[in-house]
């Protein structure tokens, strides 16, 4: 059973570029959480999906950022327009139900944007 | 503006000791605490976790102690070992009406290095 992949692994982009992150959730989640962690910080909520569906934005910037979970295919998180201080890593993570405990979340091994 | 990163706590100690990593949170409603372990490169993966109806919780080779009184809370390692060599974090899911979500607030994070 496949674990949360997350594709690039990594991903360089020059400033003013588009950067696409993909996450396909462990079978059966179709709950999904995007985190950001900048370097040496914690993880910081991004947004929360379910199929079709954005349920929970409040950690969203504001501009450049957005994110979907298609009935069909991964859960893409977009970045346009990307500055340096997007360089981070980005982290997915699916469950199987809204409500959780912790060993039912599980992470992805993230995608690390560079911006040069 | 932009967020600068913080020098994360650590924590070195010889192959054998025992480790203590330490994590305060502010939110006197929080009743569910899970500690995750990241490795270099790696998404979180679960420790352990503990409700806040109990003061201690042990698992295999850690222990997690919850005060509520100094809202602290400690993740107790024996027989430390090189490969558990990490930065630590504990988090707290959201909590609505006694459900725990996967909405998770991280802690700052030690990074605990393990000397043979």
């Amino acid at each position: 059973n496949a674990g949360v992949m997350q594709n690039p692994r990594h991903l360089v982009r020059r400033r003013g570029q588009e950067a696409r992150l993909r996450c396909s959730p462990m079978k059966g989640h179709s709950h999904v959480y995007w985190y950001r962690q900048l370097p040496e910080e914690g993880l910081k909520f991004m947004v929360y999906l379910q199929k079709e569906n954005i349920i929970d934005e409040s950690g969203m910037p504001k501009e450049r950022f957005s994110a979907e979970f298609p009935k069909e295919g991964p859960s893409i998180l977009r970045i346009q327009q990307v500055v340096r201080g997007d360089s981070a890593a980005y982290f997915c993570a699916s469950s199987w139900d809204r409500k959780t405990s912790g060993n039912t979340i599980y992470f992805g091994e993230g995608s690390w944007l560079t911006v040069v | 503006g932009e967020s600068v990163g913080l020098h994360l706590p650590t924590l070195s100690v010889q192959e054998g000791d025992n480790s203590i990593i330490n994590c305060a949170y502010s939110n006197s409603a929080s009743d569910y605490f899970i500690w995750y372990k990241q490795e270099s490169g790696k998404g979180p993966q679960f420790i352990i976790d503990i409700r806040s109806n109990m003061d201690k919780r042990q698992g295999q080779r850690v222990t997690v102690l919850l005060n509520k009184t100094v809202k602290h809370l400690s993740l107790q390692i024996a027989a430390t070992q090189p490969g558990d060599s990490a930065v630590y974090f504990c988090a707290d899911p959201l909590n609505a009406g006694g459900t725990s979500y996967g909405k998770l607030t991280f802690g700052q994070g030690t990074i605990l290095t393990v000397h043979p």
